[in-house]
This record gives structure tokens, C-alpha cells and sequence, in this order.
């Protein structure tokens, strides 16, 4: 299984960031298993963003809620990301990972290489 | 939220010795829902440890992880020169995954 994220380098300031990650060797649809993205800031730690179920249940992180929709593909092999309004505090490095609920245990197992996206004012 | 703090900040040691790191929760996190990850520059996060203490696959055994409550720990036995890196604890509780802040793992 392998994850690749896709789209576009640049977003202006107060423009609309729009991600996909496709998933090959496999699909999202899975009960075990939600589909999330995860930001890495220069130099800064992970934030988690937030995930997605095929069935289309999300769970968003609080602090983000208001601007970040997670959406699967029904071909079901993608899902995507969109965070509106963005500011310079949005340039990251964007992951995407399968996120493992399986077992009642909860991880993040299989990772994008991610993609940089930087907000240009 | 909670909030998961990672001591130390870096920890400087020689290949062959054995490494330490601390990760503290704000509120006591189910073990379940308790991961490690380690980072190298410029690639994504891999995971090492889920359910607080069971290896993911391929992760040697020179990785382990223990800890319940709000306290947990990531011992590595034996340094290789691979190893040397950054590692994140992870938790997911109340519907939110939160990250530490990480610590970097450098050679002395």
C-alpha cells in the first residue's frame, strides 16, 4: 500500500488549499481503517489535521474545524483535503496516512511522502 | 486537548549506548491509543510503537516502549548510526490526536 499526495505548491493568502492523496495497492474502503492528513510546519512538530472514514464519518482537529473539510473520492481510492482561508501560518509540509483503528488500537501505519505548500501573500 | 510533553528536548549519545526518551501526558491517555514515531530529515514519520508497547512491523527489537497513565517511554537498547533522528509520542483521545513536541536523537 503506498500513499502519494497531490497539488498545488503556491496558495495565495486567503485562498482555499486543496490536496489529494491517492491510494495505490489498495482501497479506502475498509471498516478497519480511517484516511487522515497530518501537517508539519518548517522546523515545528506534527498536527494532526484531520481523518476520514470511507463510509464518510470525519473527525477534525478542533483548532482547524472551521476551515478543513475531508472528503473520500468514491472511485475509493482517493481522498482529499481542502483548508480555506489560509494564512503564511498554513505553509507545511502536508502528510497524508492511513489511520489505523483496528483492535482498539489507534496509529498512523502507512505515510505519504508529503508535499510542500506554501502561502504566498 | 491533551497535551503530550517530551523530555528531553535532544539527547546526545554514542552509538552502542542505550537511549531514554520521556513523553507525559496533561491527563492519563489509554495505552491503546498511545504511538511513537520516528522522523529523519526531509521523509515522513514511521511508525515504531502502537498500543504503547507492541512493535510495528519490521521495527527491530532494540525498540521498546512502556508506560501506562500518563507516563510513557521509548528505549532504544542499543544505538545504531540509523537511529539518530527525531521521535514523537502520539495519543488519540476525545475524538483528537495530539503529537509531543519531539526529541532529537543526535550523535555526541
Amino acid at each position: 500500500l503506498q500513499l502519494q499526495e497531490s497539488g498545488p505548491g503556491l496558495v495565495k493568502a486567503s485562498e482555499t488549499l486543496s490536496l489529494t492523496c491517492t491510494v495505490s495497492g489498495g482501497s479506502i474502503r475498509s471498516s478497519d481503517f480511517y484516511w487522515g492528513w497530518i501537517r508539519q510546519p518548517p522546523g515545528k512538530g506534527l498536527e494532526w489535521i484531520g481523518s476520514i472514514h470511507y463510509s464518510g464519518t470525519t473527525n477534525y482537529n478542533p483548532s482547524l474545524r472551521s476551515r478543513v473539510t475531508v472528503s473520500a473520492d468514491t472511485s475509493m481510492t482517493q481522498f482529499s483535503l481542502m483548508l480555506s482561508s489560509v494564512t503564511a501560518a498554513d505553509t507545511a509540509v502536508y502528510y497524508c496516512a492511513r489511520d489505523s483503528r483496528v483492535r482498539y488500537s489507534y496509529y498512523m501505519d502507512v505515510w505519504g511522502k508529503g508535499t510542500t505548500v506554501t502561502v504566498s501573500s | 486537548d491533551i497535551v503530550l510533553t517530551q523530555s528531553p528536548g535532544t539527547l546526545s549519545l554514542s552509538p552502542g549506548e542505550r537511549a531514554t526518551l520521556s513523553c507525559r501526558a496533561s491527563q492519563s491517555v489509554s495505552s491503546s491509543y498511545f504511538a511513537w514515531y520516528q522522523q529523519k530529515p526531509g521523509q515522513a514519520p514511521r511508525l515504531l510503537i502502537y498500543g504503547a508497547s507492541s512493535r510495528a512491523t519490521g521495527i527491530p527489537d532494540r525498540f521498546s516502549g512502556s508506560g501506562s497513565g500518563t507516563d510513557f517511554t521509548l528505549t532504544i537498547s542499543r544505538l545504531e548510526p540509523e537511529d539518530f533522528a527525531v521521535y514523537y509520542c502520539q495519543q488519540y483521545g476525545r475524538s483528537l490526536y495530539t503529537f509531543g513536541q519531539g526529541t532529537k536523537l543526535e550523535i555526541k
